[in-house]
């Protein structure tokens, strides 16, 4: 079945630094591809997405690319702030399901 | 626009009661889905509806219920509440065929405390 794999957490960076958070999956076809981020307290909010291969899903500074000879769709930003500090779930829909996998989630906490 | 609303906000329960969650979905939105987030866990399927009726459940045991609404509102329901139940209770909402399923929005969710 489909799965998806994250990187534990948490991860701890100062301001201004470089983020990266791991995303591999395993599903049939050609699944779909998303980020979304859960800030304390709230639910989860839609940070960017992907449907295709080489695709390029990108916001708020954030981006992530659809690797299909890697199965994986790594999230990237270039200078983290303290207000990104949340936990993030890298997800997928594979086509002919209307369920997504999610992974676990990797929680980010940014020091000023 | 609104977005996805959950009531309460908050739930306190004791062992062995009913809890009954509600979810107002995106306005022309037809598709409701339910998860479980418990400490964790990440987030766990529970139920999917799709224009009024119960598309799909997740690994849960029968005691999880629920239903759609005409306006497509949803209501979850947990009867014989053990502590384990404890965790956050998402809705999302989806546009349904017109999207494909493709993208969810979520609510703030309920938390669920059973003592």
């Amino acid at each position: 079945g489909d799965s998806v794999t994250q990187m534990e957490g948490p991860v701890t960076l100062s301001e201004e630094a470089f983020l990266t958070i791991n995303c591999t999956y395993t599903a049939t076809g050609y699944p779909s591809l998303f980020w979304y981020v859960q800030y304390p307290g709230e639910g989860l909010q839609l940070l960017l997405k992907a449907t295709k291969a080489d695709d390029k899903g990108s916001n708020k500074g954030f981006e992530a690319t659809y690797r299909k000879e890697t199965t994986s769709f790594h999230l990237e930003k270039g200078s983290v702030q303290v207000s990104d500090s949340a936990v993030y779930f890298c997800a997928l829909l594979s086509g002919g399901s209307y369920i997504p996998t999610f992974g676990r989630g990797t929680s980010l906490i940014v020091h000023p | 626009e609104a977005g996805v609303t959950q009531s309460p906000t908050h739930l306190i329960k004791t062992r062995g009661q009913q809890a009954t969650l509600r979810c107002s979905p995106i306005s022309g939105h037809t598709s409701v889905y339910w998860y479980q987030q418990a400490l964790g866990l990440g987030l766990q399927f529970l139920l999917w509806y799709d224009e009024g009726e119960e598309r799909n459940r997740g690994n849960f045991p029968p005691r999880f219920s629920g239903r759609q609404f005409p306006n497509y509102s949803s209501e979850l329901n947990v009867n014989a509440l053990e502590l384990e139940d404890s965790a956050l209770y998402l809705c999302a909402s989806s546009a349904g065929r017109t999207s494909g399923y493709n993208e969810q929005f979520f609510g703030p969710g309920t938390r669920l405390t059973v003592l």
